[in-house]
């Protein structure tokens, strides 16, 4: 079956750079996503990477894509405040149901 | 705004009543998703929705739960007689293209008493 795991914390002061990992199990996952939820409301599409690609780098954000571990990482960088939240890393995999299974989410929080 | 709406935002019933949630999707989005969101968990998903056809069901969707599409537009997420243990976040989510984007609503948040 499909397992998606997260590390449960991550503190990072403000202006530095965030790396949130993610490992999966299903090797025919095929679009890999990360999400963000701020306290009490849904939940925000960031960016996803399709699996053949290694790397997608949207303004802030860097997805890295190791697909021979099944490791997915999202960097932000020069961390803020409004960055304070919980990151979901999410995985699709047609096989195995066509619906996203989540990972348990980070929690990250910024210090000032 | 053209995103994903719920209704109600939050509910409380006393164990044993009957609850309906409402998700309206973005406009064209033939897939329609709903999910629990437990405290401290991820989404898990509960089932989906191609147009007005219920597709897939989780066995986490006991014989209590009831979904329907009716148009293919709006759905509903019915719970009957109620249980402390169905307090949770409950998620609506639409999509456009498999596989693709699939974007959320704000949920609705139910507290069984």
């Amino acid at each position: 079956g499909e397992d998606v795991e997260q590390s449960l914390f991550l503190s990072v002061r403000e202006g530095d750079s965030s790396v949130i990992n993610c490992t999966y199990t299903d090797s025919s996952s095929t679009y890999l996503y990360w999400y963000k939820q701020e306290p009490g409301a849904g939940l925000q599409l960031l960016t996803y990477i399709f699996s053949n690609m290694d790397m997608k780098q949207d303004q802030r954000l860097t997805v890295l894509l190791n697909k021979k571990d099944k490791h997915l990482s999202l960097r932000i960088a020069d961390t803020q405040t409004g960055d304070s939240a919980i990151y979901f890393c999410a995985e699709w995999s047609g096989a195995a149901g066509n619906k996203l299974t989540f990972g348990g989410g980070t929690r990250v929080l910024v210090k000032p | 705004d053209t995103g994903v709406s719920q209704d109600p935002r939050h509910k409380i019933t006393k164990r044993g009543q009957n609850v309906t949630f409402r998700c309206d999707p973005i406009s064209e989005h033939n897939r329609l998703y709903w999910y629990r969101q437990t405290l401290g968990q991820g989404p898990e998903f509960l089932t989906y929705f191609q147009n007005e056809a219920q597709l897939e069901k989780s066995r986490l969707l006991s014989d209590r739960f009831s979904a329907e599409r009716p148009k293919g537009s709006f759905s509903t997420l019915e719970i009957q007689r109620t249980e402390q243990g169905d307090s949770a976040m409950y998620l609506c989510a639409s999509q456009a293209v498999v596989p693709g984007e699939q974007y959320f609503g704000p949920g609705t948040r139910l507290t069984v008493t």
